[in-house]
């Protein structure tokens, strides 16, 4: 079935690059997202790749995609206390007929000053 | 412009007391989402709509659950006979389809059934 796998903590240290991972199970997956959920807030869409991509950058936010190996990263270059959140990997697709989306478990980055 | 929002942001109910939880998406958003977060985990798909058609409420974990949209856009979801279990935070998003699933979310309702 549609699994979708992160690791649950990272911690890093104001200035760092911080690099979050996230494995799925869906070959045929047409997107992948990354949310961000801040304390006692909803998602925020910060990205996403269409699965024909290897790269995505977007100021901070380098997106990397390896299909074979169905590995997606996010890497926040000169990581900050108010990144400080829960990041959130998920697969889509593309059909109208699925508009489901399967969520990782979310990765908690704590950002040290 | 406005993004989605849901109500009540909190409830708290008693165990089997039914409660409906509301979503206003995006205006000209077709689809609309329903997810459930629970402590600790990743979010839960429970049900899609998509403009006219037939919803998808495979992620309906019981028959306590329902859900509607009205007139294409406003949605209730429904949790009957509340149980402990229910307690979570239920989240609303929509897309415009034609885009892909870029789904935008609501801030949530938190519900906590005592």
């Amino acid at each position: 079935g549609e699994d979708v796998e992160q690791s649950l903590f990272l911690s890093v240290r104001e200035g760092d690059s911080s690099v979050i991972n996230c494995t799925y199970t869906d070959s045929s997956s047409t997107y992948l997202y990354w949310y961000k959920q801040e304390p006692g807030a909803g998602l925020q869409l910060l990205t996403y790749i269409f699965s024909n991509m290897d790269m995505k950058q977007d100021q901070r936010l380098t997106v990397l995609l390896n299909k074979k190996d169905k590995h997606l990263s996010l890497r926040i270059a000169d990581t900050q206390t108010g990144d400080s959140a829960i990041y959130f990997c998920a697969e889509g697709h593309g059909s109208s007929n699925t508009g489901k989306l399967i969520f990782g478990q979310g990765t908690t980055l704590q950002v040290k000053p | 412009g406005a993004g989605v929002s849901q109500s009540p942001s909190n409830k708290v109910t008693e165990k089997g007391k039914d409660v409906e939880l509301r979503c206003d998406p995006i205006s000209g958003h077709t689809a609309l989402y329903w997810y459930r977060q629970s402590l600790g985990q990743g979010l839960e798909f429970l049900i899609y709509f998509q403009g006219n058609s037939a919803p998808d409420k495979s992620g309906l974990p019981s028959d306590r659950f329902s859900a509607e949209r009205t007139g294409g856009s406003v949605s209730t979801l429904t949790i009957q006979r509340t149980q402990q279990e229910d307690s979570a935070v239920y989240l609303c998003a929509s897309s415009l389809a034609r885009l892909g699933e870029t789904q935008y979310f609501g801030p949530g309702t938190r519900l906590l059934v005592l």
